[in-house]
């Protein structure tokens, strides 16, 4: 059975700070990575995907990959209250077929 | 326009009732998806397509039927709907090319009393 874990939160960081969520993922040859931000009531938006150990930026969102660890995390700067929502990590292996997780949900404290 | 489109937005309906949740895309990606979505349990799979002669169940398929009428168009039916199928419905899609990347529909929200 693969699993994909989170911290369901909720997380509570001031405007303005750094946002770090963290994901750990269960099946070793899990091949692509991606973080999915999801408004209330909303879908799931792709805002970052990851398929090498690293880091990878686009804009205030960095995401980093350890694969030995089993651990992916997106760090979000500069922190605003729109990006209060909850965060999705998924995983693949190939397949097409995504793993989630059940989300962390995030609050910018203005 | 939106990339991938979910009709109806919002649904209510009774215990027996037959209801079809449809789904269109324009992205022109091969593979098509439904999740269901509930609080506390996340995203689960019910059936996916990698074209449409190709049909698969998923994760929670029991109670579900679909039917991929186009490469465009995928459609999930609950032949007789209970309580417990009340849930956000998400259809997604996804390019064969770009590695398991998916994106979603708006969803639909269904209600079974």
């Amino acid at each position: 059975q693969k699993e994909v874990e989170q911290n369901s939160g909720p997380l509570s960081v001031p405007e303005g700070a750094i946002a770090s969520l963290n994901c750990t993922y269960s099946d070793r040859v899990s091949q692509s990575f991606f973080w999915y931000r999801q408004y209330s009531g909303k879908s799931p938006e792709l805002i970052m995907s990851i398929y090498s150990n690293g880091d990878k930026e686009d804009g205030r969102f960095t995401a980093q990959l350890n694969k030995a660890s089993q651990y992916v995390s997106l760090l979000i700067r500069d922190s605003q209250p729109s990006d209060s929502a909850t965060y999705l990590c998924a995983v693949g292996a190939g397949s097409y077929q995504l793993t989630f997780g059940k989300g962390t949900k995030l609050s910018v404290i203005p | 326009d939106a990339d991938v489109t979910q009709t109806p937005r919002n649904r209510i309906t009774k215990t027996g009732k037959r209801i079809m949740l449809e789904c269109s895309q324009t992205k022109g990606h091969d593979r098509m998806y439904w999740y269901r979505q509930d609080p506390g349990l996340g995203l689960r799979l019910i059936y996916y397509s990698f074209d449409v002669k190709d049909i698969n169940k998923g994760e929670i398929s029991d109670g579900y039927s679909v039917s991929r009428q186009a490469q465009a168009k995928f459609s999930l039916s609950l032949e007789s709907a209970i309580p417990n199928q009340t849930a956000l419905y998400f259809c997604a899609t996804s390019d064969l090319n770009v590695q398991d990347t998916q994106y979603f529909g708006p969803g639909t929200r269904l209600t079974v009393l």
